[in-house]
Parts: structure tokens; C-alpha cells; sequence
């Protein structure tokens, strides 16, 4: 499984678009990215995936760079509540495990 | 619709003892997925059960087994526990649709303390 490699901070105002970047650079053809948060002691939340396209739903943005060796999830109008520790996940079609890094511990400030 | 749901919340056991913790599926979700989070750390995969069979492993030790029910629930059970057990407990489900994207989803988790 590709490695990810993420910020482990960030900060962003409330109202403001919090843009989460991802590394995944050695990402092969049948990987997909996959986005969860955790709220503190919370089960993580599935937030968005993709395999070369970008994605939108009612939660965020999926931005996959055109050779696919980065992401960014973005949240279009943060909230105090998205603060969370946010995991980008590198998931080969063939296997059933998420291969969970250390994330990116997003913080919105008022 | 009931999302994942993990019982107990909290457990507190001391070492040698042993440990069950179960998981109830999300409504239409046949595929449960069993993960350790340490403190601080991201979630470890532990197994997955499908079709009352394990069917994938991550690098725990025997310690570690499971079962699921006919009713796609499952349970935990770790034997001789360890102080490095203390963690918390984390349950996924999913529907096995025959694609490469069968997400899965996380149920609240069960906080395990080993004295």
C-alpha cells in the first residue's frame, strides 16, 4: 500500500475554506484515496474517496492532482465542529484493511 | 437507520485477564472490520470478518481472535492481556458489492484500560 504523507497541523477560520493537502507519490493504478476524520474519541468519519476524478458531496471536495501523486480535501466553509484529526488513506482495490497514518490535526479558531 | 454501534463503552481489566467487546453492524452491512487505536496514533487493523469467516489479518498476535454471528455481528475477544492492550477498540462495517470501493464506516468505539 502507498505511503501518505500529511501536514500534522493546520489552523483555519471559521467561514474560511480549510484545504487539506496529501502526499501519495508512489500511489499505483488501482489505489484509490480515502478521507476520514476523528473527532476526539470519536470512531473516524468517512468524509469522501476517489480514484482520478475529483469528487464533491455534501461534506467536502476531493482535489487529485493529474499524475495522482497528491490530494487536497477541501471544506468549502469550515466550522468550529470540522475541527478534527483529519486521514488521508492510500486503499488498493484488493485488499479490505485501511492503512491509517497520523493525520492532519485541523483546528478552527472563531 | 442505526449507524455501527459498540458495546461496552468503557471496560477496565487487569493483566492475564480476557476480553470480549462486540459490534452490531450497520442496517444492510455484512463485512465487519476490527481496528486498535492506541493513544495518539492512527486506528491498526486488526481483521475482517465476512461470512463468518476471518478474511484478512494485520499483524496482531493469536491473542487476538474473533467471530461474526449469522446476523453479521461480531465480537473481540482478546486472551492474556497485556498493559499495551489499553486502547480503543475500533469497530467498521460494510457491504460487500463485488466493487474495489466498498467504504467502510466506523461505529463510537470501546475504550479498553488494562491495569
Amino acid at each position: 500500500d502507498a505511503k501518505t504523507t500529511q501536514p500534522p497541523s493546520m489552523d483555519c477560520a471559521e467561514g474560511r475554506a480549510a484545504n487539506l493537502p496529501c502526499n501519495h507519490s508512489t500511489i499505483s493504478g488501482n489505489e484509490y484515496v480515502y478521507w476520514y476524520r476523528q473527532i476526539h474519541s470519536q470512531g473516524p468519519q468517512y468524509i469522501i474517496h476517489g480514484l482520478k476524478n475529483n469528487e464533491t458531496n455534501e461534506m467536502a471536495s476531493l482535489i487529485i492532482t493529474e499524475d495522482r501523486k497528491s490530494s487536497t480535501l477541501i471544506l468549502p466553509h469550515a466550522t468550529l465542529r470540522d475541527t478534527a484529526v483529519y486521514y488521508c488513506i492510500v486503499r488498493s482495490y484488493n485488499t479490505d484493511k485501511l492503512i491509517f497514518g497520523t493525520g492532519t490535526r485541523l483546528q478552527v479558531f472563531p | 437507520d442505526a449507524g455501527v454501534t459498540q458495546s461496552p463503552t468503557h471496560l477496565i481489566k487487569t493483566r492475564g485477564q480476557q476480553v470480549t467487546l462486540r459490534c452490531s453492524p450497520k442496517s444492510g452491512h455484512d463485512t465487519v472490520s476490527w481496528y486498535q487505536q492506541a493513544l495518539g496514533q492512527g486506528p491498526q487493523f486488526i481483521f475482517q470478518y465476512y461470512e463468518e469467516e476471518e478474511r484478512q489479518r494485520g499483524n496482531f498476535p493469536d491473542r487476538f481472535s474473533g467471530h461474526q454471528f449469522p446476523n453479521y455481528s461480531s465480537e473481540l475477544n482478546v486472551n492474556a492481556l497485556l498493559l499495551g492492550d489499553s486502547a480503543l477498540y475500533l469497530c467498521a462495517s460494510s457491504f460487500r458489492e463485488g466493487t474495489p470501493t466498498d467504504t467502510q464506516y466506523f461505529g463510537p468505539g470501546t475504550r479498553l484500560t488494562v491495569l
